[in-house]
Parts: structure tokens; sequence; C-alpha cells
């Protein structure tokens, strides 16, 4: 199955300095990529939405220069927290989606970054 | 009102049950409806995946569609204590945008 890989899985920073975080497809080309926020208990919060080759998509309220988002092929795109502060510390999963019929309409995610900013 | 509703829960059942886990939504054109299941602090995994009405079967879970009623359905048989995690249903209808539910946290007691 398709499967995506992310990482790191946890990294821990000083306020200020910038972390990037990598999410690959690793057996599928992912035309789009999706990057959530997830506090704990509650459910997914979609940050942007990323197509290879072009510019992000941010939802409202998410500070495009502070999350920097580059999608710059079909299985890799990073998210860039710069200038961390510690309200950055967070969950942070990345998602693919496929092509064709049986991967254009199926989301796959990564296992997951924990930031904690001090 | 949200495109998907979900019942929080918490559900909490006992070794063997069945387990029912719902979600409604708001929006016809719906066509792909996908069930995650997600472990504290890790990213969502895949259980079922679903196209239009009807049921799918994968071992011990079926995922039942129904657009009449615009209701879907995860059922799990002879539920363990590994099921013990937050269940996501997630539907789209053109892959472009993805549409969760805020996810039903189940624990499954020994």
């Amino acid at each position: 199955g398709a499967v995506v890989s992310q990482h790191p899985s946890w990294v821990i920073c000083k306020s200020g300095t910038s972390v990037k975080i990598e999410c690959r497809s690793l057996d599928f080309q992912a035309t789009t990529m999706f990057w959530y926020r997830q506090f704990p208990k509650q459910s997914l919060m979609l940050m942007a939405t990323s197509n290879e080759g072009s510019k992000a998509t941010y939802e409202q309220g998410v500070e495009k220069d502070k999350f920097l988002i580059n999608h710059a092929s079909l299985t890799l795109s990073t998210l860039t927290v710069t200038s961390a502060h510690p309200e950055d510390s967070s969950f942070y999963i990345c998602s693919a989606r496929g092509q064709g019929d049986s991967g254009a309409n199926v989301l796959t995610f990564g296992a997951g970054s924990r930031l904690t900013v001090l | 009102q949200k495109e998907v509703e979900q019942d929080p829960g918490p559900l909490s059942v006992p070794e063997g049950a069945i387990v029912s886990l719902n979600c409604t939504y708001s929006n016809s054109a719906f066509q792909y409806f996908m069930w995650y299941r997600q472990y504290s602090r890790k990213g969502p995994e895949l259980l079922m995946y679903t196209y239009s009405s009807g049921n799918k079967e994968d071992g011990r879970f079926t995922a039942q569609v129904d657009k009449s009623s615009k209701y879907i359905s995860l059922f799990i048989r002879d539920s363990q204590p590994s099921d013990s995690a937050t269940y996501l249903c997630a539907m789209t209808n053109t892959g472009n945008q993805f549409y969760f539910g805020t996810g039903t946290s189940l624990t499954v007691i020994p």
C-alpha cells in the first residue's frame, strides 16, 4: 500500500530557530500534499495544501511567512517553521494524495512530527 | 452546519464487543469515504476506503455507506484492546478537499 515517510518524528529547538519537516511519498507520486496541525485531544487542523511545482495554498489564519511549504517534486514536500516560538509547539502531520482512480481520492498520512520549542 | 459530524465519545466497551462508529454529512456530492485509526502521538492510518454506497468488509472491520441518509458507519467485530484509539471519518467528492470528522475516542477494556 501507499506509504508516506515523515521526518523528524520529534524535534526540540530553541526559540528563534527554524525547523524543517520532510514528507516523502515512498511508493507513489503525490500530486497534492496537505499539512495539518493537531493539538492534544483535538482533531486535525488543515494548515495548507501544496501542489507540486506551485505555491502552497494556506488556510485562513495560517501565517505563510512563518510556515513555509515547498513541494519541489512529486515525492517530497517540506514544512519549515521559521523563527519558532513556544506557541508553535504542536504535532504536525503531512498527508499525500496520489494519482489515478485508486489513489486520487484517498489520503495517506505520515507518522507526524512533534515539535517542542523551548 | 459542519460538513461532517462525528460523536467524539469517549466510547468504552469490553473486549469482544461489537463497536459501531458513525458519521453524518451534509454534502450530497461526497462520493469517497474513508475511516482512519489514530493512536496517540501518531499519524492517522487508513483502515477502510469505500466509493459511493454499499458495504465493504476487511477482516474484523466493516464500512457501510448510506448516501440516501448521508450516513456512514464503521463496525468493529470482536474488539481488542489494541483497537483502543481515535477513529476519524473522512470524505471527499473530487479529491481536492477532504473533510474530516472530529474523531471518536474508543477504549476497549480487557
